[in-house]
């Protein structure tokens, strides 16, 4: 059984390109978060998305966009890529129902310059 | 914004020793999980609690739950250089599906 999976594992960007990511949920998941994790902070909610919609949203600029597809599968978008914007991106699959835990990927390191 | 605190945020203990960390928050949540992650890794579920009162243990790991003081600890049993690894909890808002992380304690296991 697949885990959850994100790709790419590592990207460098410049400031002011645009950057997708994206994610496949574990299998029977239909639930997609997205976090950002800062080196040596704890993963920030960016947003969620169910049924082709988002849920829930974090306290991220608009620049952060995202879309999840019929077979549940999710993508992030950044535009504008700012240097702040160097983290660790981590998606997290679950069931839809409030609460239930999280399994995350092994996340797509960023680098902005 | 509910706030989550961590600490201590560095740990470093010996091998076979005690130690509990723990994880403080800001508001009313009715479900708190603890997470690990080993470096440049993702993160791994080791507890869910859900109650007020809630124990979980696994191995050398214990995790409970105080709701009412919004506290919860995880408590080290006899470390091993295993357990080294830097440990999230996480609070689920009262009302919604957002989690929120703690900055983290990073443990390291000296033998």
């Amino acid at each position: 059984d697949a885990g959850v999976t994100q790709s790419p594992t590592h990207l460098i960007k410049t400031r002011g390109q645009q950057v997708t990511l994206r994610c496949s949920p574990k299998s029977g998941h239909d639930t997609v978060s997205w976090y950002q994790q800062a080196l040596g902070q704890g993963p920030q909610f960016i947003f969620q998305y169910y049924e082709e919609e988002e849920r829930q949203r974090g306290n991220f600029p608009d620049r952060f966009s995202g879309h999840q597809f019929p077979n549940y599968s999710s993508e992030l978008n950044v535009n504008a890529l700012l240097l702040g914007d160097s983290a660790l991106y981590l998606c997290a699959s679950s069931l839809a129902d409030r609460g239930r835990k999280l399994f995350f990927g092994s996340g797509t390191q960023l680098s902005v310059l | 914004e509910l706030k989550v605190e961590q600490n201590p945020l560095f740990l470093s203990m010996q091998e076979g020793k005690n130690y509990t960390i723990y994880c403080n928050y800001s508001t009313t949540s009715d479900r708190l999980y603890w997470y690990r992650q080993d470096p440049g890794k993702s993160l791994e579920s080791l507890f869910v609690l859900l109650s007020n009162g809630a124990v979980k243990q696994e191995g050398r790991l214990m995790a409970s739950l105080d709701t009412k003081a919004r506290l919860s600890t995880l408590h080290i049993t006899a470390a091993v250089h295993d357990l080294s690894a830097t440990y999230f909890c996480a609070v689920l808002e009262y009302t919604g599906n957002q989690f929120y992380f703690g900055t983290g304690t990073s443990l390291t296991v000296i033998p």
